[in-house]
Order: structure tokens, then sequence, then C-alpha cells
């Protein structure tokens, strides 16, 4: 069976720091992945999304990046992050572009 | 401005009622997905309509989606304390290479 993780789950950082979230897909094979973030609850704002590794996807300009290395693993990045950068973070994967989504954990990031 | 607009954005009732969440756009949608999301947690699909006046009913909650394919709604009867959640739709508009786009969401609470 498929699984979705991602990490940390939990994530305090002062303002200026770098970032870097990680989420890995395990029992798929090029699956589209995406990564989200939601502001308290509310709709999920689509931040990259990709097809295929090394193709990034960008939704929305932002002080955040993604790459994806390897076929199963997306990476969500900053250089320097904002207090606007606050928020959980949600990865997810599906096996086509009109299918399913699959969520990880969601990561909870906090700009001090 | 959003382009799938849910109604009512927050709702509190008593356990045993009846409720309707509302999915609203002015764009025709190739197919519509609603989503649950527990706190903490990423979201899980409950249902995807697909044809104009589908009704799909999962125990308790019946999905709808509209005639001309641009709304739906998602009714629970006799609502219990777990069905409390976060309530989200979604969809890609019908032509369009966009990814999937997330309505603001309406959370859920069933009191005991």
């Amino acid at each position: 069976s498929q699984t979705i993780h991602q990490w940390p789950a939990t994530l305090v950082q002062p303002v200026g720091s770098p970032l870097s979230l990680e989420c890995t897909v395990e029992g798929t094979s090029n699956p589209n992945l995406y990564w989200y973030r939601q502001a308290a609850g509310r709709g999920l704002q689509l931040l990259f999304y990709s097809v295929g590794i090394g193709q990034i996807s960008s939704e929305v300009p932002q002080n955040l990046s993604a790459s994806r290395p390897q076929d199963r693993q997306f990476i969500l990045s900053s250089k320097k992050l904002l207090l606007s950068d606050s928020g959980f973070y949600l990865c997810a994967w599906s096996a086509h572009r009109d299918g399913e989504l699959f969520f990880g954990e969601g990561s909870r990031l906090t700009v001090l | 401005t959003q382009l799938l607009e849910q109604s009512p954005q927050f709702l509190s009732i008593q356990e045993g009622e009846n409720l309707t969440v509302y999915c609203n756009s002015s764009s025709v949608f190739s197919s519509l997905q609603w989503y649950r999301q527990e706190p903490g947690e990423g979201p899980v699909l409950l249902v995807t309509v697909v044809t104009g006046g589908e009704v799909k009913k999962l125990k308790r909650l019946t999905f709808q989606f509209g005639d001309a394919r641009k709304d739906s709604s998602l009714h629970i009867t006799a609502a219990q304390p777990g069905d409390t959640g976060l309530y989200l739709c979604a969809g890609r508009p019908s032509g369009s290479a966009r990814q999937l786009t997330f309505g603001s969401g309406t959370q859920l609470t069933v009191l005991p």
C-alpha cells in the first residue's frame, strides 16, 4: 500500500532562518506531488506541484521554493523565513492529475 | 476572489440534527471532490462526483453535484460528534490546465 510521510511535524523558527520540510511517498512510482499551505480552519492554497523529477511548477510567487531530487521525494525550502510564512503545510500525492489526493500528516511552522 | 465558495463558514449544531453545506462557483467543473479534515491532520477524500445531477450517498452523508456542474452540496442526516471537522470541496474547472482548487472550507462542530 502507498504511504506518505512529511517531517518535521512541528517547527518553530526565527525570522530570517532557513527552512526545509521533507516529504516522501512509498508504494508508488512517478506520483504527482504537491505542497499546500493552510491558514487556520481554512481552505488549502497550492504552492508547488511536480509531475516528475526536477519538474517544479509554482502557483503563487513567494518566499519559498521546492525541489524534487528523487521520484518520491519532495522538499519545501526557504533561505530566509518571514513572519508571513507561518502556517500549516501539507504535502500530497496523486496517481494522476484528476485523481484523489492523499495527504501527509502536515507540518506546523511558526516563525517568530 | 475564491473560485469555490463554501457556506456556511462555521456551523455548530446539536447531535441528531440535519445540516447542509454548500459549494458554489461561477465556473463549470469536470468533477468535484469533498474532503474532511480533522485538527492536526491532512484532509481525507470522502467522495468524487463527476456527472451533473449526480447524487452519492455515504452512510448518513449525501453528496449532490448540480445539474450545471457549477455547485455541489453535502447533506448530513442525524449528525454525530464524530462528524465534527473541516469539510472542503475541491475541483478543477472544465478545460482548464489549472490544478485542483480548494474551497474555503466549512468548520462543523457537532455537540453531544
